[in-house]
């Protein structure tokens, strides 16, 4: 099966601009997260849907990130404005969440962002 | 906030070593899984252990779970140089929390030849 594709790989911004990154979950895949990862941490959850309702959206700094999942298939992230501490790789995963059989997430290779 | 927590934070082998490394989290699970992430690459799963499970095998790898501790080890067997990559433990929370995957900051593990 196809993996979870992600667009783009490497972006480079200066603070204040908006940018916006790209999601093709694996085909049938209910379940989308959105994670986080700055440099030598762990990802953190930026926000979940399941289908295209969003599940939890908790650590979503709402002010300046907004995400959809339009037909509840691909989904965007969008940054806007950027600031310094945003730099990170923004990982997409799917699963295929089912409350009685425990799925692990696919993840795609994730769009490194620098902001200057 | 971040669950999991790995311990430790780096560990250098050589091919042929066992590496062993340990998570322990803070609240009840419905499963603990892990994941290895190479350099500039997304994680990929590994494997996934449930809270009424106690050890689990996969090829080399052996995953031990205590939830009365709290904790999980993860050990690789006659480890490889492709074996290089960070390890990451996430906990699945139980009940309300269901479906939140949370990572720990993971074990930077590098296998010599």
């Amino acid at each position: 099966e196809a993996g979870v594709a992600q667009s783009p790989r490497y972006k480079i911004i200066e603070k204040r601009q908006s940018v916006a990154f790209w999601c093709n979950p694996i085909s049938g895949h209910a379940t989308l997260y959105w994670y986080q990862q700055i440099l030598g941490q762990g990802p953190k959850l930026l926000i979940q849907f399941q289908n295209n309702g969003v599940v939890d959206d908790s650590q979503l700094p709402k002010d300046r990130f907004s995400a959809e999942r339009l037909k509840g298939v691909d989904s965007t992230l969008k940054i806007q404005p950027a600031k310094l501490e945003d730099s990170a790789v923004y990982l997409c995963a799917s699963s295929a969440r089912d409350r009685l059989y425990n799925s692990p997430l696919h993840f795609g290779n994730g769009t490194r962002l620098t902001v200057t | 906030s971040q669950q999991g927590e790995e311990d430790p934070q780096a560990l250098s082998i050589q091919e042929g070593e066992n590496a062993t490394m340990n998570c322990s989290y803070k609240t009840s699970i419905n499963n603990l899984q892990w994941y290895r992430q190479n350099s500039g690459r997304g994680l990929v799963h590994l494997i996934l252990i449930r809270s009424n499970e106690r050890e689990k095998h996969s090829g080399r790898l052996r995953v031990t779970l205590d939830t009365s501790k709290k904790s999980s080890s993860l050990l690789i067997t006659a480890s490889r140089a492709a074996d290089t990559a960070s390890y990451f433990c996430a906990t699945d929370g139980a009940t309300d929390s269901w479906g939140k995957l949370q990572f720990g900051a993971g074990t930077q593990v590098v296998v010599t030849p």
